[in-house]
C-alpha cells in the first residue's frame, strides 16, 4: 500500500517557468510533510518542509501549500533554473510516537524535473 | 563536518555473496534508517533503528541483518546477495526526537550478477 502518491513522475520546464509537483497521502496520523532534493550521485537533501498547522510555507523560490481535507500538499518552483534540475520526493511521518516506528518517513516515489534553458 | 558516510560507494557482488555495507555518523543522533533506492520506486525503507541496541524492519527487510551495537554505526547485512538487491543504498539519520531532518549519505551502489 503507497501512503504517499506522487506525481509527475518527470516534468520538463523552462527556464524561468514555475514547477509544480503534488503529492497525496492516506494516512491521517502523518503531520509532517518534507521535500528532499537529490541531485545525480548524491544523497536527497532535505529542500523544505511544513506543518498542518499552516496551508503554505515559503523559501525562497521554494513553496509548499497545504490542504489538510484533501489530504494533499504540492512543491512550487517558481523562476526555474536549470540548477534545479533534480529529483524531488515528498515525504510524510507522524507526530505523535505510537511505538518505536512511528517517527518513520515515508516517502513518495520521486519526480525528475528537468530545467530547460 | 562528516555527517553521514557510507562505504563503499561502488559495489560488484556475485549471486550468493555476503557483505556489509557500512554506515557511520558523527552527529550523535539517535536515530538510524536504512534505504533502498530504485527506479520508479522512491526511497524504501528496509531496516531502523532509534538507538543502540535497538533495531526493526521496514517495507523491504526480507534478505537483509542490521545491527546497532553502537550510536555511531548501523551496518547493513547482505546475507546472500540475490540479482534482486541490485539497488542504490542510502542510509540516514535523525537526532532523536519527532519531525527532524534526516541526514542521508552519499549511498551506495550495489551490482548483484
Amino acid at each position: 500500500q503507497q501512503q504517499v502518491k506522487q506525481s509527475p513522475q518527470s516534468l520538463i520546464v523552462q527556464k524561468g517557468g514555475i514547477s509544480i509537483i503534488n503529492c497525496a497521502y492516506e494516512n491521517t496520523a502523518f503531520d509532517y510533510f518534507p521535500w528532499y532534493q537529490q541531485f545525480p550521485g548524491k544523497g536527497p537533501a532535505l529542500l523544505i518542509a511544513i506543518r498542518p498547522d499552516v496551508s503554505e510555507k515559503k523559501e525562497g523560490r521554494f513553496t509548499i501549500s497545504f490542504n489538510k481535507s484533501a489530504k494533499q500538499f504540492s512543491l512550487h518552483i517558481m523562476d526555474s533554473q536549470p540548477g534545479d534540475s533534480a529529483t524531488y520526493f515528498c515525504a510524510a511521518s507522524p507526530s505523535r510516537r505510537s511505538g518505536a516506528g512511528s517517527y518513520q518517513l515515508t516517502f513518495g516515489k520521486g519526480t525528475k524535473l528537468s530545467v530547460i534553458p | 563536518n562528516a555527517g553521514v558516510t557510507q562505504t563503499p560507494k561502488f559495489q560488484v557482488l556475485k549471486t550468493g555473496q555476503s557483505m556489509t555495507l557500512q554506515c557511520a555518523q558523527d552527529m550523535n543522533h539517535e536515530y538510524m534508517s536504512w534505504y533502498r533506492q530504485d527506479p520508479g520506486m522512491g526511497l524504501r525503507l528496509i531496516h531502523y533503528s532509534v538507538g543502540a541496541g535497538i533495531t526493526d524492519q521496514g517495507e523491504v527487510p526480507n534478505g537483509y541483518n542490521v545491527s546497532r551495537s553502537t550510536t555511531e554505526d548501523f551496518p547493513l547485512r547482505l546475507l546472500s546477495a540475490a540479482p534482486s538487491q541490485t539497488s542504490v543504498y542510502f542510509c540516514a539519520s535523525r537526532q532523536g526526537g519527532l519531525n527532524t531532518e534526516a541526514f542521508f549519505g552519499q549511498g551506495t551502489r550495489l551490482t548483484v550478477v
